[in-house]
């Protein structure tokens, strides 16, 4: 069973800087998506990437998938508080198997 | 649209009584998962169906849970007997098919509290 590991598990940061988190794994992926799930509440679908070296963007958010499909990041341009939040990476390889969900990072923008 | 319906949103109850959550899918859509969520280990799915049909169950920690879903638009999750180490989140989401690149649409979860 393929794990995924997610780097920082925390991050605090003031409003209007730069970010980034790191999802990662040994196992090549077909797809991975990243979530966010907002207190209270369960996760939503961010952005979907499928193309080794795929980049996507979605307004303040960069999402890169590793060349080698086994790693992706997710940037984010001046934080906002909204974006606040859990950010979640999942994976499935073989187009459907073995799909697992990150541990997540936690990220908390302070205005 | 309707999204994924969970109900109860909260749940308090005494250990060794039997607990049923419940979720209604998006219309449409074929493959319902449910999921557990706690600090400690994160999001973990329990158990995922495709046309109502259970797929695997291998995240179901024990005999104590059982999940039905008798038809495309119901499905539950049951705990009998509840011990508090059960008490967590739990998520049921759905999707049209399973896996690949489609979305997984989530509820709002049940906040199960076992005393």
């Amino acid at each position: 069973t393929q794990l995924l590991e997610q780097s920082p598990q925390f991050l605090s940061i003031q409003e209007g800087e730069n970010l980034t988190v790191y999802c990662n794994s040994s196992s090549v992926f077909s797809s991975l998506q990243w979530y966010r799930q907002e207190p209270g509440e369960g996760p939503v679908l961010l952005v979907t990437v499928v193309t080794g070296g795929e980049v996507k963007k979605l307004k303040r958010l960069t999402f890169q998938f590793g060349d080698a499909r086994k790693d992706s990041s997710l940037h984010i341009t001046a934080a906002q508080p909204g974006d606040t939040g859990l950010y979640l990476c999942a994976g499935a390889e073989n187009y459907g198997q073995n799909f697992v969900f990150g541990p997540g990072t936690r990220l908390s923008v302070l205005p | 649209d309707a999204g994924v319906i969970q109900s109860p949103r909260h749940e308090v109850t005494e250990m060794g009584q039997e607990v049923t959550l419940r979720c209604k899918p998006i219309s449409g859509h074929n493959s319902l998962f449910w999921y557990r969520q706690t600090m400690m280990r994160g999001l973990e799915l329990l158990i995922y169906f495709n046309n109502n049909v259970p797929i695997d169950d291998s995240g179901m920690p024990e005999d104590r849970f059982s999940a039905k879903m008798p038809n495309a638009s119901f499905s539950t999750l049951k705990i009998q007997p509840s011990e508090p180490r059960d008490s967590a989140v739990y998520f049921c989401a759905s999707s049209f098919y399973v896996w690949g690149d489609q979305p997984q649409h989530f509820g709002d979860g049940t906040r199960l509290s076992i005393l």
